[in-house]
């Protein structure tokens, strides 16, 4: 059973459209979180949602909306897709915020690509 | 300029090599620090983590942290194929503080 998952893997669409990314986690955690992968590998925080509170929102464009409908999920929904968008998205999930003994989960990513 | 500074590589080392791979960073606030495990179209995955300064090793694999030197090591002793990956470092002030990730080191391990 996948830890952490998140739908689709894969997303090829056209500048200017809308799509989503939808993650579960089934660890129980407290925490998830969106990461961008560049293609250089640079991973950056999004979004870190606590209990289905937004507690992180990093200098990302206001067309990305995440949503928590409950402590087990967070989507990513992004509008008006730009050419600059197409990354890996990262879902990841922890026990508690920032937490260091512990560690982060991540789900296996969703390769979006904008054309 | 990121906080955290990693050489991209790509390295290519044949099998059994020492692998060093290291990051540097600014924030003096930095306590706890993680070297995480990419495989190709994979998520990231923990491999090992250091409280302040100080070695920690794990089988092959030796972590290193030199807080006065705002520099992180990772070694691999022995490194087999399995190793090839892109190993991310990571830190963070403490819980409740976000995770600072480097670029990534991509390894490949010749057999």
């Amino acid at each position: 059973d996948t830890a952490v998952s998140q739908t689709p893997k894969y997303l090829v669409t056209q500048m200017g459209n809308d799509k989503s990314i939808k993650c579960e986690q089934n660890l129980g955690h407290d925490t998830m979180y969106w990461y961008k992968q560049d293609s250089k590998k640079f991973l950056k925080i999004m979004f870190s949602y606590n209990n289905k509170e937004l507690i992180i929102n990093e200098t990302v464009p206001n067309r990305f909306s995440p949503k928590s409908p409950d402590k087990a999920h967070l989507n990513l929904h992004i509008n008006s897709l730009e050419l600059g968008d197409s990354a890996v998205y990262f879902c990841a999930s922890s026990q508690l915020f920032g937490q260091v003994a512990g560690e982060l989960f991540f789900g296996e990513g969703s390769r979006l690509t904008v054309l | 300029q990121k906080e955290v500074e990693q050489d991209p590589g790509p390295l290519s080392v044949p099998e059994g090599a020492i692998v060093s791979l290291n990051c540097t960073y600014s924030n003096s606030a930095f306590q706890y620090f993680m070297w995480y495990r990419q495989y190709s179209r994979k998520g990231p995955e923990l491999l090992m983590y250091t409280y302040s300064s100080g070695n920690k090793e794990d089988g092959r694999f030796t972590a290193q942290v030199d807080k006065s030197s705002k520099y992180i090591s990772l070694f691999i002793r022995d490194s087999q194929p399995s190793d090839s990956a892109t190993y991310l470092c990571a830190m963070s002030a403490g819980v409740g503080n976000q995770f600072y990730f480097g670029t990534g080191t991509s390894l490949t391990v010749i057999p």
